[in-house]
């Protein structure tokens, strides 16, 4: 069982590349997102998605897109690249269950994706 | 959208000291508060989470409070060690429609424990 794996670990781009940043749970987990953690920042929601197949944006989406084909991974791209997204970029997987008449819910983060755009 | 603010973003403490951690929120519907504790290079981790339905919850030497018309909520470490030296986040969530949680993460506070 490795929970949140994330690849690749590193990468670096030149501006106006494009790449996508793999994310892959094995816990059957409903729930993916996708986080960026800047300096000073803490972490800010690009996309989630709550099932197969549906993807929604969250706090900073723009110059990225997802995808979400298949439930155990959520892919994210990055188009163009610009310098603006030189970040480490975090994934994290969730489902929901009900404890003690309550909805619970905990998100795994993976180890991670630094990614430098030159 | 919702805001957090967390304060401070650095504290030191001196080994066995408490140190406490305070985070507000904007968003009155907000029902879930949990916190993480990243190393430096790690993955965020959590360590205690509270829901709106109650006003403390204890895990060892980790307590957190929450204060729901105030709308603050706190982090507190007692008898603190060297290995709690890493950045603290917090967070605030509603539940959406479609089940899952969408956090808003404060800035995050680096936590230096002195030996």
């Amino acid at each position: 069982n490795a929970g949140v794996t994330q690849t690749p670990k590193f990468r670096v781009l030149k501006t106006g590349q494009s790449m996508t940043l793999l994310c892959a749970q094995d816990m059957n987990h409903e729930y993916m997102y996708w986080y960026r953690q800047d300096p000073g920042m803490g972490l800010r929601l690009i996309h989630y998605s709550v099932g197969e197949g549906t993807t929604a944006k969250g706090e900073v989406p723009d110059g990225y897109n997802v995808s979400r084909l298949k439930k155990q991974n959520f892919l994210l791209g990055l188009e163009s690249a610009a310098p603006s997204q030189t970040s480490v970029y975090f994934c994290a997987s969730s489902y929901s269950y009900v404890l003690d008449s309550k909805h619970q819910e905990t998100q795994y983060f993976g180890p991670g994706t630094r990614l430098l755009v030159l | 959208g919702e805001n957090v603010e967390q304060h401070p973003s650095t504290l030191s403490v001196q080994e066995g000291d408490s140190a406490v951690i305070k985070c507000t929120y904007s968003d009155s519907a907000s029902n879930y508060f949990p916190w993480y504790k990243q190393e430096l290079g790690k993955r965020p981790q959590l360590i205690i989470d509270i829901r709106s339905n109650v006003g403390e919850k204890k895990d060892q030497r980790i307590a957190v409070t929450l204060n729901k018309t105030a709308k603050h909520f706190s982090l507190h470490i007692t008898e603190t060690q060297p290995e709690d030296s890493a950045v603290y986040f917090c967070a605030a969530s509603i539940r959406s429609g479609a089940g899952s949680y969408q956090l808003t993460f404060g800035k995050g506070t680096k936590l230096s424990v002195i030996p």
